[in-house]
């Protein structure tokens, strides 16, 4: 079936400090994959997204690459600030899921000045 | 402004009341679709509809019921709430299908925090 892994966290950091949020997924097909960001009480934003192997995605410096050799999505960003403290998400969607986006657990990233 | 919305953002209720939770969204998009999110859980997928008067039970559907007479609505229905239906639900919608067989991203609403007693 189809899944998405991705570390739990808390993910602590300093601001300016480099950050990786791992993602790994399975799934059947060439899934299109995703992460999303939530802030303190709203909703999931699209963070970026990848639709193919080898395609990076990336938005307000964050970055990920879709490896499908690993089966991985990881997040970076080479300078994290307190904004960025929010809970991120990976996902995939495929056909073989109904089309339905399929979540990891989401980690939660705190960053302090 | 290109969104989705829901209402209410907070419900407090007692078991079997029935209640309905509204989801629109101007975008013109074919696909919505219901999830809930609970702590250590995620996002799960209750129901979703690939288009107007088509709908389909996602992961978890029990207790749950949707409706899609309209291309921009999509209401989620609790005909006899319990406990543990207390959960934070998203409503999202995209476009069915992306360009050479990729997948769309979906947009998410604000969230309804629903408490039932």
């Amino acid at each position: 079936g189809n899944s998405v892994t991705q570390m739990e966290g808390p993910v602590t950091l300093s601001e300016e400090a480099f950050l990786t949020i791992n993602c790994t997924y399975t799934a059947t097909g060439y899934p299109s994959l995703f992460w999303y960001v939530q802030y303190p009480g709203e909703g999931l934003q699209l963070l970026l997204k990848a639709t193919k192997a080898d395609d990076k995605g990336s938005n307000k410096g964050f970055e990920a690459t879709y490896r499908k050799e690993t089966t991985s999505f990881h997040l970076e960003k080479g300078s994290v600030q307190v904004s960025d403290s929010a809970v991120y998400f990976c996902a995939l969607r495929n056909s073989q899921a109904g089309t339905a986006l399929i979540f990891g657990k989401g980690t939660t990233l705190s960053v302090s000045s | 402004e290109a969104q989705v919305t829901q209402n209410p953002r907070y419900l407090i209720t007692v078991t079997g009341k029935k209640l309905t939770v509204t989801c629109s969204q101007n975008m013109n998009h074919e696909y919505m679709s219901w999830y809930r999110q609970d702590p250590g859980l995620g996002l799960r997928q209750i129901y979703y509809s690939m288009n107007v008067e088509v709908t389909d039970k996602g992961d978890v559907p029990e207790g749950y019921k949707v409706s899609r007479k309209e291309k921009r609505n999509f209401p989620l229905i609790l005909e006899s709430p319990s406990p543990n239906q207390t959960s934070l639900y998203f409503c999202a919608s995209s476009l069915r299908r992306g360009v050479a067989g990729t997948y769309n991203e979906q947009f998410f609403g604000p969230g309804t925090r629903l408490t039932v007693l």
